[in-house]
């Protein structure tokens, strides 16, 4: 079975506070790619990351971080020092090489980042 | 980057109308394109997968004869919803992939069209 669940179905945080969202995966492939995407109000899905699952280095961007852990299944989503331009809702989603590209996505977590 | 775009951005229709969907790559050649609806609130339902001159996948519990879908070009995949009803209306997206010549196994997503159906 494959499955994404992100547990947080909306955070809430004061400006500049740092958050993580949580993504946990299921699946029975060696190989596949998990993926990060924000979906601010206007509606269209924006790309954060892509990482593959022999790839297990964590990843900075700005101010945002990625924690892959094979070991828990997990693809955390950290971003430091919060802005309201941040908030949307951020949904993680997993894909296998020989599955066409089919995305299985989480429920998505709404994240608000109040002034 | 690569761009896909949809056209409609909204749209509102009556009950019992047909309402075509255009999804668009614009600067790159699309082998497969993929149709998600998403209610409020709610993740990205996968409803089907057009390759390019052949027959779409439709995911199980979606009804091909009221969702069709149409991949004709590498750059033009098209959605309609045949005899639209209230319970229709929701927000579909697009996205496109030419797996392996861009970047494998990454989906460019459109900007979504908003359906209402009165």
């Amino acid at each position: 079975a494959q499955k994404v669940t992100q547990a947080q179905t909306e955070i809430s945080v004061v400006e500049k506070e740092d958050v993580t969202l949580d993504c946990v995966y299921e699946t029975r492939d060696t190989t596949y790619y998990l993926f990060w995407y924000k979906q601010p109000p206007s509606g269209e899905l924006v790309f954060l990351i892509r990482r593959n699952s022999f790839d297990e280095q964590n990843e900075i961007s700005g101010r945002y971080s990625w924690n892959f852990q094979k070991s828990t299944s997990s693809f955390n989503f950290t971003i430091t020092a919060s802005q309201v331009v941040d908030s949307a809702v951020y949904f993680c989603a997993l894909t296998h090489y020989n599955q066409g590209g089919k995305l299985i996505f989480g429920q998505g977590t709404e994240l608000s980042v109040k002034p | 980057g690569a761009v896909v775009s949809q056209h409609p951005s909204w749209v509102i229709c009556k009950s019992g109308t047909s309402v075509k969907i255009e999804c668009r790559s614009l600067d790159f050649q699309a082998t497969t394109m993929f149709w998600y609806r998403q209610f409020p609130k709610k993740s990205l339902m996968l409803m089907a997968t057009s390759n390019e001159g052949s027959k779409a996948t439709y995911e199980q519990g979606v009804e091909k004869d009221k969702f069709l879908i149409n991949h004709a070009s590498l750059t033009l995949s098209t959605l309609t919803v045949t005899s639209a009803h209230p319970e229709d209306s929701s927000f579909y997206i697009c996205s496109a992939s030419d797996f392996g010549k861009i970047t494998y196994n990454e989906q460019f997503f459109g900007p979504g069209t908003r359906l209402t159906v009165l």
